[in-house]
């Protein structure tokens, strides 16, 4: 297996424009998690998956991010209108189930001027 | 809410032993895990430990669980520089990954 792969590496994108990132987990995996890593609040949790539906999305500002997971190989993480302040590197993982090691992608540095 | 934290820096010189705490909130976690994340990349798991463990030893890698505290400690012993990186513990408690803010681990020659 490829392992979790996201899309873009790295996106540069001007205040006010909409942003999509994406992820296509490990397949099998039935869980698979949202997190933005910056140098403030180190990594949060935006959101999880399991078996494609919302488990916690408590950590996601819901007036302008959304997360969908339409099939068990894909998910988005939508940001519109983007802010300055969403620039972090977003980290999508997978697991297998709650309690086991999650994989991650190498991130979506993304940088809102 | 649940709440794992470390320090946020740690620095040590080659073929010393570095010990990297973590104090966490929740109790009803199955495991606890260490993360590895070197620059530009993603994480990727080191180690863990079942709950019910008091320790857990993985060749240079050592983990310490003390459940009444609610700690958890990872010893690298011969430390060298390609250990250089910064180290994340995670708690699974509630069906959810949640991660400290890092401890970065310099090492230096």
């Amino acid at each position: 297996d490829a392992g979790v792969i996201q899309s873009p590496r790295h996106e540069v994108t001007e205040m006010g424009q909409e942003v999509t990132l994406r992820c296509k987990p490990i397949s099998g995996h039935d869980y698979l998690f949202w997190y933005r890593q910056t140098m403030m609040q180190g990594l949060e949790l935006l959101v999880y998956f399991n078996n494609k539906a919302v488990m916690d999305d408590s950590g996601m500002p819901k007036d302008r991010f959304s997360a969908k997971m339409p099939n068990a190989s894909f998910s988005t993480l939508k940001i519109q209108p983007s802010e300055p302040r969403d620039s972090a590197v977003y980290f999508c993982a997978s697991g297998r189930d709650r309690d086991t090691e999650a994989f991650f992608g190498q991130g979506t540095r993304l940088t809102v001027v | 809410g649940e709440d794992v934290e470390q320090s946020l820096f740690l620095s040590v010189r080659e073929g010393d032993s570095s010990v990297i705490n973590c104090t966490y909130t929740d109790s009803s976690s199955t495991y606890l895990y260490w993360y590895k994340q070197e620059p530009g990349a993603g994480l990727q798991l080191l180690t863990y430990i079942f709950s019910n463990m008091d320790m857990k030893q993985d060749q240079r890698l050592t983990v310490l669980l003390n459940k009444k505290d609610k700690h958890l400690s990872l010893r690298i012993a011969d430390t060298q520089t390609g250990d250089s990186a910064i180290y994340f513990c995670a708690d699974a408690g509630e069906g959810k990954l949640i991660f400290g803010q890092g401890t970065t681990l310099q090492v230096k020659p």
